[in-house]
């Protein structure tokens, strides 16, 4: 099983609305990531996890915030968004991190900020 | 000068013929390399990686490396009309930790019946 699964496909919310975006692999992947990618754009890292631990912070503002309940699940909590921050939002794993470690992209959540 | 530069397209190639499409990077040190297929509205599907100069089969598709001109193809061959959509290159630099990604902007290949 190669397959990354994102709920839900599509989210429409409202600036001062709260909602999460979730992701899950069973790959044994340890692993995960969160990438925003906005239209005729190439996806845009805004955090990792490695072993479900917060590796790395691409300066995303606060109003994303990202869980790693387990080694199977990511989440992403919003809250306050704009409309900017509208886009599709891809989870994606890979085996480890580093060089050599293939990343596998989940569907995606296509987000509308009202 | 962009890390990761691919032409932008649309490459418009017949069906059956050959899709042939380049990425350069910048950074020499760079250690793996990989392609995606994007199709509209859908997220990125891995086509191929490739860590060493030379050529990688899969299928119809082909990888080919050359790190001394420091440039990564993907040969298509007997194109498809499902094999119309963007390809993206993804490179990752030696400075790269924890997994991050330098993409290219994505080629979109148009194959016309």
């Amino acid at each position: 099983d190669t397959e990354v699964t994102q709920t839900p496909k599509h989210l429409v919310m409202g600036m001062t609305n709260k909602k999460s975006l979730k992701c899950e692999q069973h790959m044994g992947h340890r692993a995960m990531y969160w990438y925003k990618q906005k239209a005729k754009k190439p996806p845009e890292l805004m955090f990792v996890y490695s072993y479900e631990k917060l590796s790395i912070n691409e300066s995303v503002p606060s109003r994303f915030s990202p869980e790693c309940p387990n080694s199977s699940l990511l989440n992403l909590h919003l809250h306050a968004l704009q409309p900017e921050d509208s886009a599709l939002y891809l989870c994606a794993s890979s085996q480890k991190t580093g060089t050599y470690n293939e990343q596998f992209f989940g569907p995606g959540t296509r987000l509308t900020v009202l | 000068q962009k890390e990761v530069e691919q032409n932008s397209g649309p490459l418009s190639v017949p069906e059956g013929a050959i899709a042939s499409l380049n990425c350069t990077y910048s950074d020499r040190g760079s250690q793996s390399f990989f392609w995606y297929r994007q199709y509209s509205g859908k997220s990125p599907e891995l086509i191929m990686s490739i860590y060493s100069n030379g050529d990688k089969e899969d299928g119809r598709f082909t990888a080919q490396l050359n790190k001394a001109s420091q440039y990564v193809s993907l040969l298509i061959r007997d194109s498809q009309p499902s094999d119309s959509a963007t390809y993206l290159c993804a490179v990752r630099r030696t400075t790269d930790s924890w997994g991050k990604f330098q993409f290219g902007a994505g080629t979109q290949v148009v194959v016309t019946p």
